[in-house]
């Protein structure tokens, strides 16, 4: 049952404290990217990852921060420096990054986080 | 910078077609245009794709202007089930455009 995971479902957080979101895909893909949607909004980009210890900025990185240690997983780290983390958290994998433009990216079932 | 703009709302029939428009007049010759919904609270499923061609498969059909500004996405046969948030997308390369959207209401 190949896809993308995302752990947990709900998670939250109290003030001043980092949590982090699991992300994890079986897909073989070599790009990992986590996008954040507020209510009512679209997706915007906070970081991405072209191959395994390699990762960017998106548009929307500060207070935020992730690792790349194997091509399945691509954690994301909600420091206290994101003052406004409330928010629906999604993951996303493709098979090519670099150069291409008509990747198809696929979508896990996200992570709302709430604070407390 | 969304690069495309939608409709917010719009309603459609059970059993009619839906045809989901979008505007994206800045577009580039080698961005493809990428169409997703979204369920409330689920992650965005993948619809179709294209680049100048008019583009069908299991779920949808994709019409693109010749003059590429423009593009609308078809659901022949619209169910209870196709109710969802519609992005249509700018696919640039390492970057997806997300708007808004268009919020799909089949009603019965």
């Amino acid at each position: 049952d190949g896809g993308i995971t995302q752990s947990p479902k709900y998670l939250f957080r109290k003030e001043g404290q980092n949590v982090t979101l699991s992300c994890e895909q079986n897909l073989n893909h070599d790009a990992m990217y986590w996008y954040r949607q507020d209510p009512g909004q679209g997706l915007r980009l906070i970081y991405y990852s072209q191959i395994v210890n390699d990762f960017q900025k998106g548009d929307i990185a500060e207070g935020y921060s992730v690792s790349r240690e194997k091509k399945e997983s691509f954690p994301l780290t909600v420091t206290s420096a994101q003052k406004n983390p409330t928010a629906f958290y999604l993951c996303a994998s493709s098979i090519v990054f670099i150069g291409a433009n008509q990747e198809t990216q696929y979508f896990g079932p996200g992570t709302r986080l709430l604070v407390l | 910078d969304a690069k495309t703009t939608q409709p917010t709302s719009m309603d459609c029939a059970e059993g009619r077609a839906a045809n989901l428009p979008c505007n994206h007049s800045t577009i580039s010759g080698n961005e493809y245009v990428y169409w997703y919904r979204q369920i409330h609270s689920q992650g965005p499923q993948y619809i179709i794709h294209g680049l100048k061609n008019n583009e069908t498969n299991e779920m949808a059909s994709l019409i693109i202007t010749e003059d590429r500004k423009s593009s609308t996405l078809i659901l022949p046969h619209a169910t209870l089930r196709d109710t969802a948030v519609y992005y249509c997308i700018v696919r640039a390369i390492n970057k997806f455009y997300f708007g808004s959207g268009t919020k799909l209401n089949v009603k019965p």
